[in-house]
């Protein structure tokens, strides 16, 4: 069964400061691409970032930036410069194969950002 | 501005009743979507519909059921059927497909009395 682990539950950074989420995923595609989405408190989810698998370089969205590494099926997300609206929770998500109509989620890591 | 209205935010089911969740967009997308999230896990697939008069089950359908008769509408029922149906539903939408950008809705949160 094709799945995504996030295998922190929560973390917490202080403002300013980075912080790494982790990911993994198993897919048996070569092309497929990967999602961070984040759900603040006021639970709307909101796309982070997107990485297309058979590029090579990392994605970056402003202070938001992915290390995808294909062969070891892993996809973290960095955020720099931690601000206090990036309290949230941060899902992790993919297609389960290229064709599909649907994504699979992790079951997310809560980021608390203090002061 | 566009987006994906969801309502109500809140609901309250009784035994036996079937209560529907509304889902309205206007950003003239194609795809449609209705997720589940529970405390603890991530969002899970219920129903999909990638064109009018046309939907398909998701992951955990049973006990839910659903219409697309107009593009920027996707309602959801929660049947009786649906013996744990306390949970945050969230609609999400897209133009082409789940390999592009989601958009979503605030959700409602459906609670049994």
């Amino acid at each position: 069964a094709q799945t995504v682990t996030q295998s922190q539950p929560e973390m917490s950074v202080q403002e300013a400061e980075t912080v790494t989420l982790s990911c993994t995923y198993d897919t048996s595609e070569n092309n497929y691409y990967l999602f961070w989405y984040k759900q603040p408190p006021s639970r709307q989810m909101i796309l982070v970032i997107r990485q297309e698998a058979y590029k090579q370089q990392n994605a970056t969205e402003n202070r938001f930036s992915v290390n995808f590494q294909k062969a070891a099926k892993s996809f973290s997300l960095k955020i720099s410069d931690s601000q206090l609206g990036d309290t949230a929770m941060y899902f992790c998500a993919y297609p389960p194969s290229y064709n599909t109509d649907k994504l699979i989620f992790g079951t997310g890591t809560r980021l608390q950002v203090f002061p | 501005d566009g987006g994906i209205t969801q309502s109500p935010k809140y609901l309250f089911r009784k035994e036996g009743q079937n209560v529907t969740l509304s889902c309205e967009q206007n950003l003239n997308h194609d795809a449609m979507y209705w997720y589940r999230q529970d405390p603890g896990q991530g969002l899970r697939l219920i129903y999909y519909s990638q064109i009018v008069n046309d939907f398909q089950k998701g992951d955990i359908a049973e006990g839910y059921s659903v219409s697309r008769e107009k593009k920027e509408s996707f309602p959801l029922t929660v049947t009786s059927a649906q013996k744990n149906p306390t949970a945050f539903y969230l609609c999400a939408s897209t133009q082409g497909g789940v390999n592009e950008k989601l958009f979503f809705g605030s959700g409602t949160q459906l609670s049994v009395l």
